[in-house]
């Protein structure tokens, strides 16, 4: 069955301006997870959602939001961009909670904010 | 607050010889998932192992196992018989049962030939 689809794979923006990542899990799996990777930080993780709601969020600032849709599908925001925003965007699908059973991760999403 | 530390940041192992990568956490909490993840050049994170801190057992899977020590809050993972496929940078992550998800720094390995 087809994996975890990030789209774009690459993007670059101007700071200031808004991004929008997508996600698309894999069949079945009801959970989608993002996760920010930058040298400096390493991988933080951004929010968690289950059936279409939020049940999980990191220490990100709320320039950074996102959702989920009926199938599952999910969006991550992210506005007003800054410079340390430029990192890889990760997203996991799982069946249910994420690390609780298996994450499966997409190729990211590499976002440069110039 | 929960932390988890991998001291290594780079190890490197000869092929076919078996390496031992570090991860210790921090946690109040008695009930937890513990986990080791690799991410090869590709940038895809792949799960190598698995372990719920309630079982007592150290999990295995094929080459790869962990030293999982509960009260001295470490999970190592071994990797036995080391393969050129296996260099990659490896993550140690937790999430505990309020759903805290954590990582640690990441330890890149290098396998030599």
């Amino acid at each position: 069955k087809a994996g975890v689809t990030q789209t774009p794979r690459y993007l670059i923006k101007t700071r200031g301006q808004q991004v929008t990542l997508s996600c698309s899990p894999i069949s079945g799996h009801r959970s989608v997870s993002w996760y920010q990777q930058t040298p400096g930080q390493g991988l933080q993780f951004l929010f968690e959602y289950f059936s279409e709601t939020q049940r999980n969020k990191g220490n990100f600032p709320g320039r950074f939001s996102g959702r989920q849709f009926s199938n599952s599908r999910s969006e991550m925001n992210v506005s007003t961009l800054e410079l340390g925003d430029s990192a890889l965007y990760l997203c996991a699908s799982s069946l249910v909670q994420v690390f609780v059973t298996e994450a499966f991760f997409g190729q990211g999403t590499r976002l440069t904010v110039v | 607050a929960q932390t988890v530390t991998q001291s290594q940041p780079e190890m490197s192992v000869q092929e076919a010889e078996t390496v031992t990568l570090s991860c210790t956490y921090d946690t109040s909490e008695s009930d937890y998932y513990l986990f080791w993840y690799k991410q090869p050049p590709s940038r895809q994170m792949i799960l190598v192992i698995r372990q719920e801190a309630y079982k007592q057992q150290n999990a295995t899977e094929n080459r790869f196992s962990v030293n999982f020590q509960k009260a001295a809050k470490s999970f190592s993972l071994k990797i036995s018989d080391s393969q050129l496929g296996d260099a990659a940078m490896y993550f140690c992550a937790y999430r505990s049962e309020d759903d805290k998800i954590i990582f640690g720094k990441g330890t890149r390995l290098h396998i030599l030939p």
